[in-house]
């Protein structure tokens, strides 16, 4: 049983419109990241969180806003999608220094902003 | 700041070959080191870490990796591939602040043919 869902699995959004990706765990983790891949850039972080209620800025935040209403749920905002914003996105927990940083990824989301 | 260099984009081998896929990293503190593999369509799953103790560790599927201080590099060898393990494999690093997760190097992908 998959430990961390995203929702939706794929979407497409029409530039300047609003989108949300979901991510749901059950590892009874801390810490929550999203991670955003492209072909020649790998992995790079957007916003990660270690509480409810609190998240942090990762290497590439602009454009993006992050949401954790509780320690399961983790979502990433695109107020106004971009052409540059699509990509496959990752959401991921871990326990952090408990497993040394083990994450836990999700199937990730496919955006494509037309 | 940490980073994670893999000086092989892609790596084509037969069935029953050996592989080593390398990576180096750059930084001068205590790290985890670690490999994810991804297969096409889903989500980075954890191989193997390595902090302290033997420099060799095991991960599953017959996956190793030799740590190397001296050298800065983290390789990560199988002796027999299969073609299910055709994937791209992830080298990932882990600085002090295991709350900013990991920063990945940018892949290799590995193409076993029958």
């Amino acid at each position: 049983e998959a430990a961390v869902t995203q929702s939706p699995r794929s979407k497409v959004a029409v530039t300047g419109g609003k989108v949300t990706l979901s991510c749901h765990q059950t590892n009874n983790h801390d810490y929550m990241y999203w991670y955003r891949q492209d072909t020649g850039h790998g992995l790079r972080l957007i916003h990660y969180s270690y509480v409810a209620d609190s998240t942090e800025k990762g290497d590439i935040p602009d454009g993006y806003k992050a949401s954790r209403p509780s320690q399961e749920n983790f979502s990433l905002i695109l107020e106004l999608a971009s052409l540059s914003q699509t990509a496959v996105y990752f959401c991921a927990s871990s326990d952090a220094a408990f497993s040394g940083n083990t994450l836990y990824f999700g199937e990730g989301s496919r955006l494509i902003v037309v | 700041t940490q980073t994670v260099s893999q000086s092989d984009a892609h790596v084509t081998v037969f069935e029953g070959d050996s592989v080593e896929l390398r990576c180096n990293y750059s930084y001068g503190g205590s790290i985890y080191l670690s490999w994810y593999i991804q297969h096409h369509g889903h989500g980075l799953q954890f191989l193997l870490k390595y902090y302290s103790g033997n420099p060799v560790v095991q991960g599953v599927n017959g996956f190793e990796a030799e740590f190397s201080k001296s050298d800065s590099s983290f390789h990560l060898r199988k002796a027999s591939v299969h073609w299910s393990d055709s994937a791209v494999y992830f080298c990932a690093v882990s600085a002090g602040n295991y709350a900013q997760g990991l920063t990945f190097g940018l892949g290799t992908r590995v193409s076993v043919f029958p």
